[in-house]
């Protein structure tokens, strides 16, 4: 089974503050890793596919990166909106899944 | 517009069962393999099962294995998940979610709201 790890588990950022958050896989998964934002009550909403795709609709500010093993999910600017937690998640292994354990983003 | 709309959670007491469903509306819901995906309270997302868009194929995690089984109703646009035996950890807000392949990698483009299974004596 792949494994999926997040760094930092946490994070306290300020509006305006440039952030990236990685994920690491325990073996190689290519580029099939997505990101998924989700506020408090919500639903997951995808953010990245493909390690560095865009989603349609997510603004710009949001950019991955990364193949293999590791993975990094950017915010250049970080937005009031932007203070959720942010999963990663291999396809790699599709049709089963694995999502990373979440690193959560709040105001400093 | 795409929703999904998950029912038929609750509290129920371990070892007894349970059958959820998530009403799809918006697309070919034929199209589309189809994830149930939970959430326990306070904690990560856990993927839970999948089936294929033509009903051929379904998959599930380690965790729930042997216990819950997944199926879809084409003609009425569901999606169900049955779950057996059941147990305290499988307390969680329960997603059904709709799978996309994008460039090769699937991706969950729509999510439903949720609904929470409480499994407690």
């Amino acid at each position: 089974d792949i494994q999926m790890t997040q760094s930092p588990s946490s994070l306290s950022a300020s509006v305006g503050d440039r952030i990236t958050i990685t994920c690491r896989a325990s073996q190689s998964i290519n580029n099939y890793l997505n990101w998924y934002q989700q506020k408090p009550g919500k639903a997951p909403k995808p953010l990245i596919y493909g390690a560095s795709s865009l989603q349609s609709g997510v603004p710009s500010r949001f950019s991955g990166s990364g193949s293999g093993t590791d993975f990094t999910l950017t915010i250049s600017s970080l937005q009031p909106e932007d203070f959720a937690t942010y999963y990663c998640q291999q396809s790699y292994t599709t049709p089963l899944f694995t999502f990373g354990p979440g690193t959560k983003v709040d105001i400093k | 517009q795409v929703q999904l709309v998950e029912s038929g959670g609750g509290v129920v007491q371990p070892g007894r069962s349970l059958r959820l469903s998530c009403a799809a509306s918006g697309f070919a819901f034929s199209d589309y393999d189809m994830h149930w995906v939970r959430q326990a309270p306070g904690k990560g997302l856990e993927w839970v099962a999948v089936m294929s868009y033509d009903g051929r194929n379904k998959y599930y995690a380690d965790s729930v294995k042997g216990r819950f089984t997944i199926s879809r109703d084409i003609s009425r646009n569901t999606l169900d998940l049955y779950m057996n035996s059941l147990r305290p950890e499988d307390t969680a807000l329960y997603y059904c979610a709709k799978d996309v392949e994008r460039e090769l990698s699937h991706l969950f483009d729509y999510w439903g709201q949720g609904t929470l299974v409480t499994v407690s004596s």
